[in-house]
């Protein structure tokens, strides 16, 4: 069976600090990747996806960046933090037409002081 | 572009009624159609989705939603609300092509009061 693991859970980062979350999918290959980030509990806004090695689509403008360096590992980056990044962030992958919905991590809390 | 519309923010029902959290569609192909449901601080757990075939379809702990083409909608409904149904829900939708994320409504908070 697939699974999907990031982490950390939770993260406290000061303002200006460098960051870095890593995602990783068990079971399957070459799935579809996203990072989506959700704010105060509520919509979820698709930040990246990426359906390939090296391949990596940006939907908004961010101080954010993120890398596919395996075909099972998504990894989302910044290299200065903003008050701004703060909220909960979600990793999910997909495949193909037979499994076309995407599953979930756990998410990451993250707040920036 | 694809997008989707969830028009409650809040639905509110008592334990054992029906319920339904409504969601509206866009998209510029034929759609796949999906719902999910999040309890505080966790990932999403999907719920249902349509691809093909029965407008009605069935998911996860007694949910069930409907495909309607012509009103691009796909409610989501439960016959006996349960007071551990409450939760955010999120309808997304995505083009039927391998490439293409999904997209999420802003989500409904359904509060199953007893």
């Amino acid at each position: 069976s697939q699974t999907i693991h990031q982490w950390p859970a939770t993260l406290v980062q000061p303002v200006g600090s460098p960051l870095s979350l890593e995602c990783t999918v068990e079971g399957t290959s070459n799935p579809n990747l996203y990072w989506y980030r959700q704010a105060a509990g509520r919509g979820l806004q698709l930040l990246f996806y990426s359906v390939g090695i090296g391949q990596i689509s940006s939907e908004v403008p961010q101080n954010l960046s993120a890398s596919r360096p395996q075909d099972r590992q998504f990894i989302l980056s910044s290299k200065k933090l903003l008050l701004s990044d703060s909220g909960f962030y979600l990793c999910a992958w997909s495949s193909g037409v037979v499994r076309p919905e995407a599953f979930f991590g756990q998410g990451t809390r993250l707040t920036v002081v | 572009a694809q997008s989707v519309a969830q028009p409650e923010d809040q639905v509110n029902v008592a334990e054992g009624n029906p319920l339904t959290v409504k969601c509206t569609y866009s998209v510029s192909g034929n759609p796949y159609l999906f719902w999910y449901v999040q309890y505080p601080n966790r990932g999403l757990q999907f719920l249902l989705k349509y691809i093909t075939g029965d407008n009605l379809v069935k998911g996860s702990y007694g949910f069930e939603a409907e495909f309607n083409k012509s009103q691009t909608s796909f409610h989501l409904k439960k016959p006996s609300a349960l007071v551990s149904d409450s939760a955010l829900y999120f309808c997304a939708v995505r083009d039927m092509g391998r490439n293409t994320p999904l997209v999420f409504g802003k989500g409904t908070r359904l509060s199953v009061i007893a």
